[in-house]
């Protein structure tokens, strides 16, 4: 079963406008991290925020973590043509023993 | 050149042969992971191996085997291919469990 589950399923933005992706997982994590996929490629590590962190930037994205609602949000600002992919949430569960469960990710499109 | 290299990258072939997919990596992980992609479900966690001398069972491992042949190898094989098995096939490492995973660019398995 999946943990993480992103919403919307897909996303079509135009170039320069910002891009809003949620996450929501249901049992507590370790941390949560973000993905992009390009299509045919691998899943490429975007970002990672930690349980005891609210909102992380790394350049133009922004991710917040509200542990309270087992949500998580991942910005891109100034989206760019080459932003469009899939975009996946995997939690780490507790334990020394986890593994990242991947939700079945949004698909972005940002229109030049 | 690539940190996790799976081989081959396309594979067709018929129902009931045995096939082998491989994957090695060049950052020194100890941990490495098998999954399947399929369009609209995410990733599933086919097999795990924390070292050498430890594999484990994933959410999906029936009708899958696996090899960790030494730490910067793990081979994925499907004894009897069936159909339902086509899909795409990713391997990734790892540091620890908790830290970011790193993926190769995939194996297109199809079967007829």
């Amino acid at each position: 079963s999946q943990q993480g589950e992103e919403d919307p399923q897909a996303l079509s933005i135009q170039e320069g406008e910002n891009a809003t992706m949620n996450c929501s997982y249901k049992t507590s994590i370790n941390n949560l991290q973000w993905y992009r996929q390009n299509s045919g490629r691998g899943l490429v590590h975007l970002i990672l925020i930690r349980s005891n962190e609210r909102e992380k930037h790394s350049g133009r994205l922004r991710v917040t973590l509200d542990t309270s609602k087992k949500s998580s949000s991942l910005l891109i600002t100034a989206s760019r043509a080459a932003d469009t992919a899939s975009y996946f949430c995997a939690t780490d569960g507790l334990g020394a023993n986890s593994k990242l469960t991947f939700g079945k990710g949004i698909t972005l499109s940002v229109r030049p | 050149d690539a940190d996790v290299t799976q081989t081959p990258r396309n594979r067709i072939t018929k129902t009931g042969k045995r096939i082998m997919l491989e994957c090695s990596q060049t950052k020194g992980h100890d941990r490495m992971y098998w999954y399947r992609q399929d369009p609209g479900l995410g990733l599933q966690l086919i097999y795990y191996s924390f070292d050498v001398k430890d594999i484990n069972k994933g959410e999906i491992s029936d009708g899958y085997s696996v090899s960790r042949q030494a730490q910067a190898k793990f081979s994925l094989s499907l004894e009897s291919a069936i159909p339902n098995q086509t899909a795409l096939y990713f391997c990734a490492t790892s540091r620890s469990g908790s830290q970011p995973q790193h993926f190769g660019d995939g194996t297109r398995l199809s079967i007829l």
